[in-house]
């Protein structure tokens, strides 16, 4: 398909366990997001990968969380040593450019139990 | 401050009526404007761009104010399927252009 894709679309771990989730965008698209959105809650940032450029990892919660983006396309998220609290749905998006809109993936809905 | 926030509503509004949703910016030098619709327990969709002069789409009117920092979206002769929350998403003035989205605000359409 065309779209934003994530794997996998559910996850349910226990806790302590690492987990890896992945996003691949839009072909061509040069932006990649990650976001959180916790149940009933907002959108939560995680992190944004533009282009050859240094990510802005601001929104990641804690040490345990980390992504990468391989060759400026696919990008995996880890969580490490998961806790209860990181459960919720990760949404990964992308954009083609600056003044553009971004694109969402299905997300994946973690479960730690 | 929030850099974006919304009435969270919910807003409760029987078919055909007009409902107006508002949201302000803190970021005076925020660039792209954007409201998104979420349907439960589903991925953010893009419902349209704001532009500085307004535009409309159907039913639905965005309104960009950059002197109040303020967007709009009037949505007329709302349909059941309407019903979502409303994220009002701001680009940031930074140069790595992050998105700022606001906390959604709930609309449910009543037949």
């Amino acid at each position: 398909g065309a779209g934003v894709s994530q794997s996998p679309s559910n996850k349910v771990t226990e806790k302590g366990k690492d987990v890896e989730l992945r996003c691949d965008p839009i072909s061509g698209h040069t932006a990649l997001y990650w976001y959180r959105q916790s149940l009933g809650q907002g959108l939560e940032f995680l992190i944004y990968f533009q282009g050859n450029s240094a990510p802005d990892k601001s929104g990641l919660p804690s040490d345990r969380f980390s992504a990468e983006r391989t060759g400026g396309s696919v990008s995996t998220l880890t969580i490490q040593r998961t806790q209860q609290e990181d459960s919720a749905v990760y949404l990964c998006a992308s954009s083609s450019g600056y003044e553009q809109p971004q694109h969402f993936g299905d997300g994946t809905r973690l479960s730690i139990l | 401050r929030k850099e974006v926030e919304q009435d969270p509503g919910p807003f409760n509004v029987p078919e055909g009526a007009t409902v107006a949703f508002n949201c302000t910016y803190s970021n005076s030098a925020s660039q792209s404007f954007f409201w998104y619709r979420q349907d439960c327990r589903k991925e953010p969709k893009l419902l349209m761009s704001v532009y500085s002069s307004g535009n409309e789409d159907g039913r639905f009117t965005a309104q960009l104010n950059r002197a109040s920092q303020y967007i709009s979206l009037l949505i007329r002769d709302s349909k059941l399927s309407d019903s979502a929350t409303y994220l009002c998403v701001v680009k940031g003035g930074s140069t790595l252009g992050r998105l700022y989205f606001g906390r959604g605000t709930q609309l449910t359409v009543w037949p």
